[in-house]
């Protein structure tokens, strides 16, 4: 079965550090998608980034990059030059077809809290 | 652009009430799902929608029903509440059941049953 690990509970930082969440996942398919969602203290999720299991290219969007390596079975998201409003829950999500194979399911991480300190 | 709503926003229910917790979204999307979200974990399937009429069971479906009349609609229905329903509650909606679709969240339901 799917499973995403984010052993990383929460993370403090203070303001204008790099950090970096943490993101391993388990499965047996081989074409597969991973997201990122961020989670803000106003409770909703934002999309914040996908990628195929094909395409191994790290992305960098601002201060934010993403760092895929099939081998170890990561998709790790770094923060760089952290800032106040970075502070929300960040969770990791592994896309794969339901056993019915009419939908696909997002199964998600248990979710790391990042808090930047001014 | 409204895109997923939920109501209500917050609920407190005694146990052995029933509820409904209303989602629409204005996409024009043909999948919707459900998910939980107990503290401290991350999101669970509860039920999903391929499009109107067509529902079926996610990961944790005991305790709640769905029906889907209409491709805006997804209501989900808690029969007899219980303590361990207690969580908060997404909507979700897609434009496709592809592994690739980006999946656009509501804002959620904090139901709490006492």
């Amino acid at each position: 079965a799917q499973k995403v690990t984010q052993a990383q509970t929460e993370i403090s930082v203070v303001e204008k550090e790099d950090v970096t969440l943490d993101c391993v996942y388990e499965t047996r398919d081989t074409t597969y998608y991973l997201f990122w969602y961020k989670q803000p203290p106003s409770g909703e999720l934002v999309f914040l980034i996908r990628r195929n299991s094909f395409d191994e290219q790290n992305e960098i969007s601002g201060r934010y990059s993403w760092n895929f390596q099939k081998s170890t079975s990561s998709f790790n998201f770094t923060i760089t030059a952290s800032q106040v409003v970075d502070s929300a829950v960040y969770f990791c999500a592994l896309s794969e077809f339901l056993s019915s194979g009419s939908a696909r399911q997002l199964t998600f991480g248990s979710g790391t809290q990042l808090t930047v300190l001014p | 652009n409204a895109g997923v709503t939920q109501t209500p926003k917050f609920r407190i229910l005694k146990i052995g009430q029933s509820m409904t917790l209303q989602c629409t979204q204005d996409m024009n999307h043909n999948y919707m799902y459900w998910y939980r979200q107990d503290p401290g974990m991350g999101l669970k399937l509860i039920y999903y929608s391929v499009g109107a009429g067509i529902t079926d069971k996610g990961e944790v479906p005991n305790g709640y029903n769905v029906s889907r009349s209409t491709t805006e609609d997804f209501p989900l229905r808690l029969e007899l509440a219980a303590p361990s329903q207690t969580s908060v509650y997404f909507c979700a909606s897609s434009y496709s059941g592809t592994v690739s679709a980006e999946a656009f969240f509501g804002q959620g339901t904090r139901l709490t049953v006492v």
